[in-house]
């Protein structure tokens, strides 16, 4: 089984619609990541929570917000999805001894 | 100007060539170096990472990082169908909690068998 799941894989949806995506990891550390990736313009991070009473604003917050449920669960919310919040969209957790991340298979949103 | 800044490609070499991709840094802060390969559809998975001036090799993969120059480097040998994949550079700070990635813009590779 995979270390890191996000669902939905794909998802269409419309202009002014709430979107949650969700991400859950098997890994056992504390901290969690959400990135968007577009393409030229890599991965930029949107929240990351470094244990579950702790969340803070990456570099492209604004239009997002983030919910960690418990330390195994982390989802990334579009209170009201606009087009040019349409990009593959990555969760990730990190293993704090050595600064790296392990990302999930990523969501396809496509915002009408 | 971005923190990293990594070569755009795309790239196209035969099978057996030998691959070079570069990023620079401005930051020089950054204290760790990571190089991530995504295939298609996938996320992406650590392929190297250090923490210090100098090479450090893994398989056919050699990593490079010259701190002096704010430049890191992922040679390619041997180069396979299977590498065909978009390579991220990525580097930390680190922070008394806890690390963040800022990656580069990724560049795509093709190997042509």
């Amino acid at each position: 089984d995979a270390d890191v799941t996000q669902t939905p894989r794909n998802r269409i949806t419309k202009t002014g619609k709430r979107i949650m995506l969700e991400c859950s990891q098997t890994k056992g550390h504390d901290r969690m990541y959400w990135y968007r990736q577009d393409p030229g313009l890599g991965l930029r991070l949107i929240y990351y929570s470094f244990d579950v009473k702790d969340i803070n604003k990456g570099e492209i917050s604004d239009g997002y917000s983030v919910s960690r449920q418990a330390q195994a669960k982390f989802s990334l919310s579009l209170e009201s999805a606009i087009p040019n919040q349409t990009a593959l969209y990555f969760c990730a957790t990190s293993d704090p001894n050595r600064d790296t991340q392990y990302f999930g298979p990523g969501t396809r949103l496509t915002v009408l | 100007q971005k923190e990293v800044e990594q070569d755009p490609g795309p790239l196209s070499v035969p099978e057996g060539a030998i691959v070079s991709l570069n990023c620079t840094y401005s930051n020089s802060a950054f204290q760790y170096f990571m190089w991530y390969r995504q295939y298609s559809r996938k996320g992406p998975e650590l392929l190297m990472y250090t923490y210090s001036s100098g090479n450090k090799e893994d398989g056919r993969f050699t990593a490079q990082v010259d701190k002096s120059s704010k430049y890191i480097s992922l040679f390619i040998r041997d180069s396979q169908p299977s590498d065909s994949a978009t390579y991220l550079c990525a580097m930390s700070v680190k922070e008394t909690s806890g690390s963040r990635l800022t990656f580069g813009e990724g560049t795509q590779l093709t190997v042509n068998p």
